[in-house]
């Protein structure tokens, strides 16, 4: 089945600490994006990704980075620069071109910073 | 960039119809969405409008003006299951803005 993966759902750090979110998609989708959303507010953009090897920074970039080396996989590192990182990340892909550019989104990772 | 304003909070009783609007203002308009999201999952997709007028899908519509700048999420023979939260998306250049969020509560 094609789909988005995001693992794992529920992620505990201690504060301080780098931790990795990892999206993996096999819809061969050009374009990755990620979210975060925090309780009762809508999904904010951290960075997106639309072709292999490049991205760029959303509305709330800093304390973030990311890598795109494959088409398949965008994962994002939550570094202890980011001031609070307590909060629900969700990946999500895209076809260029597509009929009517559908964002697919992974089941996201409930990230809890102690 | 993007501003997007949707109500909080709707309620609604099981078997009626219920309205959701969006208002957006845009530097780039590549077309408006709909997604449903219940608590801790992901959004799921609902509906798509990029031209003027009103798209349904079963007991799911969705209208656009793009003139006016507004959208609604129209959903008919409310189920208990739509209690979730609907948000409205706008795609620019790239990317897409979401609003906060509207939370539908059905009550019987």
């Amino acid at each position: 089945d094609g789909g988005i993966t995001q693992s794992p759902k529920y992620l505990f750090r201690k504060e301080g600490q780098n931790v990795t979110l990892s999206c993996e998609q096999n819809l061969n989708h050009d374009a990755m994006y990620w979210y975060r959303q925090d309780p009762g507010q809508g999904l904010r953009l951290i960075y997106y990704s639309q072709i292999v090897n490049d991205f760029q920074k959303g509305d709330i970039a800093e304390g973030y980075s990311v890598s795109r080396e494959k088409k398949e996989s965008f994962p994002l590192t939550v570094t202890s620069a980011q001031k609070n990182p307590t909060a629900f990340y969700l990946c999500a892909s895209i076809t260029s071109g597509g009929k009517n550019n559908e964002q697919f989104f992974g089941p996201g990772t409930r990230l809890t910073v102690l | 960039g993007q501003n997007i304003d949707q109500p909080t909070e709707m309620t609604a009783t099981e078997g009626a119809i219920v309205q959701i609007n969006c208002t957006y203002q845009t530097s780039g308009f590549n077309g408006l969405f709909w997604y449903q999201q219940h608590a801790g999952e992901a959004p799921t997709f609902l509906s798509y409008n990029v031209l003027d007028g009103l798209e349904e899908k079963g007991r799911f519509s969705s209208f656009l003006s793009r003139s006016k700048g507004y959208s609604y999420l129209l959903l008919k023979e409310l189920q208990m299951k739509d209690s979730a939260s609907y948000l409205c998306a706008v795609r620019g250049p790239g990317k897409s803005t979401f609003g906060d969020g509207t939370t539908l509560t059905v009550k019987p």
